[in-house]
């Protein structure tokens, strides 16, 4: 069965720098949910949409921006990347319907 | 905001052994609770899950239970063995946020042969 893509699996970045993540979520799942786990720590939700639409907004520092396309991937974008923002951060899949969020393998930022 | 107590953090059992994890949350509004295992590097697996209709599901080696009431539920894993070492994080989630997850701290459950 197809699962959550995202890419790149890895990114190295200098401090000051920008990032751009992407997800694919699974096929015919109409909800996006972005999580960035810190090494040792649970999961922090940062941005949701579903429908296209920003459905909730977490833990997301203003210098991260986020959005869905009409083909549902979506994409998070990271500005002024500080060392804190360090960390594996996960694209999760969902139908609204049935709640349960399947994860992506996540991309590891490392900023230097 | 809602907010997931985990315990305990760290969890040894033998082989064979059962082992018991307990969340608590704090929103009377949270209906989802969702269980997932994570080994290391790798993404958060869904394994079980519990909707706020339902007091107990099982799968397998796997059970979950859900007290409304005292807003608490817990992970059950009978038979355990070694490939079942993994950090467990529970989770609750409501509609008022969209079902965005609220996970626990975690516990790092390791079952020696």
């Amino acid at each position: 069965a197809a699962g959550v893509i995202q890419s790149p699996r890895h990114l190295i970045k200098e401090k000051r720098e920008t990032a751009t993540l992407k997800c694919y979520p699974i096929p015919r799942h109409d909800t996006v949910y972005w999580y960035q786990q810190g090494p040792g720590q649970d999961p922090q939700f940062l941005i949701s949409f579903y429908e296209k639409m920003q459905s909730d907004k977490g833990s997301i520092p203003d210098r991260f921006s986020a959005q869905q396309f009409s083909d549902y991937h979506s994409e998070l974008n990271m500005s002024s990347l500080e060392l804190g923002d360090s960390a594996l951060y996960f694209c999760a899949s969902s139908l609204v319907l049935y709640n349960e969020q399947f994860f992506g393998p996540g991309t590891r930022l490392t900023v230097l | 905001g809602e907010n997931v107590e985990q315990h305990p953090s760290t969890l040894s059992v033998q082989e064979g052994d059962s082992a018991v994890i307990k969340c608590t949350y704090s929103d009377s509004a949270s209906n989802y609770f969702p269980w997932y295992k994570q080994e290391l590097g790798k993404r958060p697996q869904l394994i079980i899950d519990i909707r706020s209709n339902v007091g107990e599901k099982k799968d397998q080696r796997i059970a979950v239970t859900l007290n409304k009431t005292a807003k608490h539920f817990s992970l059950h894993i009978t038979e355990t063995q070694p490939e079942d070492s993994a950090v467990y994080f529970c989770a609750a989630s409501n509609s008022n946020s969209g079902y965005a997850l609220n996970f626990g701290k975690g516990t790092s459950l390791l079952v020696t042969p």
